[in-house]
């Protein structure tokens, strides 16, 4: 009963390195999101997929690449990392067509990422 | 300007009694989907309860309801009968109709419940 698995669960990086977030969800959802949680300000959408092959930005993708490897796997790159990218990321899925209003997230249980 | 505003950031009750957590939203959509979440201090999101705009009644989830103002554009959370495990940080999210992509979502209150 995985649901959204995601690792690491805990990074540590220095200034400038690169590091890949993986995302695995098993609930054959078609649609995928990354998001980071900083302090007093919620979640904020990285990027997104709407189905396999697709992915598009969200309202903070400085600094951030995704791969949607196939409808499983939805992976989240930084490829300089900056001390700003210090955050707890959340990959989520959900179900159906993303339009309907009703169609709720199911949350993978974060990744803690410190960038030095 | 903030879609989803979550004015307390911290609540405390007092075990058994009831609790209302704030949330209002700005939208010129008809058709949107209000959601609340609980992150414990484990750090999962938890899914609680869903309200459509057009829905009629009230949400209601066990122990969880919600109190729906349209016109006042406010999706306030009731906790009724408040647990010790109910101490957690909770987020109300908005999806539009016009998104296809996202929950936006407010910045949290965190709740503590007192024994």
């Amino acid at each position: 009963n995985a649901g959204v698995t995601q690792t690491p669960k805990f990074q540590v990086l220095k200034t400038g390195q690169s590091m890949t977030l993986q995302c695995a969800q098993d609930m054959n959802h078609n649609s995928m999101y990354w998001y980071r949680q900083d302090p007093g300000m919620g979640l904020r959408l990285i990027y997104y997929s709407a189905s396999e092959g697709t992915t598009d930005k969200g309202e903070v993708p400085n600094g951030y690449n995704v791969s949607r490897l196939n409808k499983r796997e939805f992976s989240l790159r930084l490829e300089s990392a900056a001390p700003s990218q210090t955050s707890v990321y959340f990959c989520a899925s959900s179900e159906g067509e993303t339009r309907d209003s009703r169609t709720r997230l199911f949350f993978g249980e974060g990744s803690r990422l410190t960038v030095l | 300007a903030q879609k989803i505003t979550q004015t307390q950031p911290g609540m405390f009750v007092q075990e058994k009694e009831a609790v209302t957590l704030d949330c209002t939203y700005d939208t010129s959509d008809q058709s949107y989907g209000l959601f609340w979440y609980k992150q414990p201090s484990s750090g999962e999101m938890i899914f609680l309860i869903y309200q459509g705009s057009y829905d009629e009644q009230n949400a209601t989830e066990g122990r969880y309801s919600l109190n729906f103002q349209k016109a006042r554009k406010s999706a306030n959370l009731v906790i009724s009968a408040s647990q010790l495990g109910d101490s957690a940080m909770y987020f109300c999210a908005m999806r539009e109709r016009g998104s296809a992509r996202q929950l936006t979502f407010g910045s949290g209150t965190q709740l503590t419940v007192l024994p």
